[in-house]
């Protein structure tokens, strides 16, 4: 168990949909990343929140957006939902801004149908 | 931007060594990390180097050389249970995130 507790586990939703991913970081981590892997592909970065402000960038789409709360957990917000947005959603957390190891929740596999 | 290269498959026996590489081209390095994935599963972390050197952690080694922009992780005594994708990740402290590898799946026979 790494800490770190994303929720839903797995989603199934419609094009068109919004959904939204949850992630509690582990305690005292400040660090919050969010990636996309979809099916046999790596690990692309979407997004890092530390202590609250965005921290850095990757390629994420306009349609998907991300917010840390003042209690440290972080939600990714899924609009607009294409088919090619099926993969599973990882959150990371980590206790600095990034030079220490990041510890990965189990992940949201979401299917768009 | 960052390029980061590693081999997609491979291939090791039982009981064998293995050493995955990794090539990456990056502006304010800060640092590699070696994790391991499980289908299906969530990352967890192997190893960081910041400084060149081996690093050793029982049966896992890793190794960097920043001047060539290289690193390998090094699996000994391979078991069944090695057989996962192995993801080298850079963390570029003037973009201020580390960036993945693609993984290198790994498939241990008996």
């Amino acid at each position: 168990d790494s800490g770190v507790t994303q929720t839903p586990k797995h989603l199934i939703t419609a094009t068109g949909q919004r959904v939204t991913l949850r992630c509690s970081p582990r305690s005292g981590d400040l660090s919050v990343y969010w990636y996309q892997q979809s099916l046999d592909q790596g690990l692309q970065f979407l997004i890092q929140y530390y202590n609250g402000e965005e921290r850095a960038k990757g390629n994420i789409l306009e349609r998907f957006s991300a917010q840390q709360f003042p209690d440290l957990h972080s939600e990714l917000n899924l609009s607009s939902l294409e088919l090619g947005d099926s993969a599973l959603y990882f959150c990371a957390s980590s206790g600095g801004t990034g030079t220490t190891e990041a510890f990965f929740g189990q992940g949201t596999r979401l299917t768009v149908v | 931007g960052q390029n980061i290269d590693q081999p997609t498959e491979m291939t090791a026996t039982e009981g064998a060594i293995v050493q995955i590489n990794c090539t990456y081209q990056t502006s304010g390095f800060n640092g590699l990390f070696w994790y391991q994935q499980h289908a299906g599963e969530a990352p967890t972390f192997l190893s960081y180097n910041v400084l060149d050197g081996l690093e050793e952690k029982g049966r896992f080694s890793s190794f960097l050389s920043r001047s060539k922009g290289y690193s390998y992780l090094l699996l000994k005594e391979l078991q069944m249970k090695d057989s996962a994708s192995y993801l080298c990740a850079v963390y570029n402290t003037n973009a201020g995130k580390s960036t993945f590898g693609d993984g290198t799946t790994l498939t241990v026979k008996p």
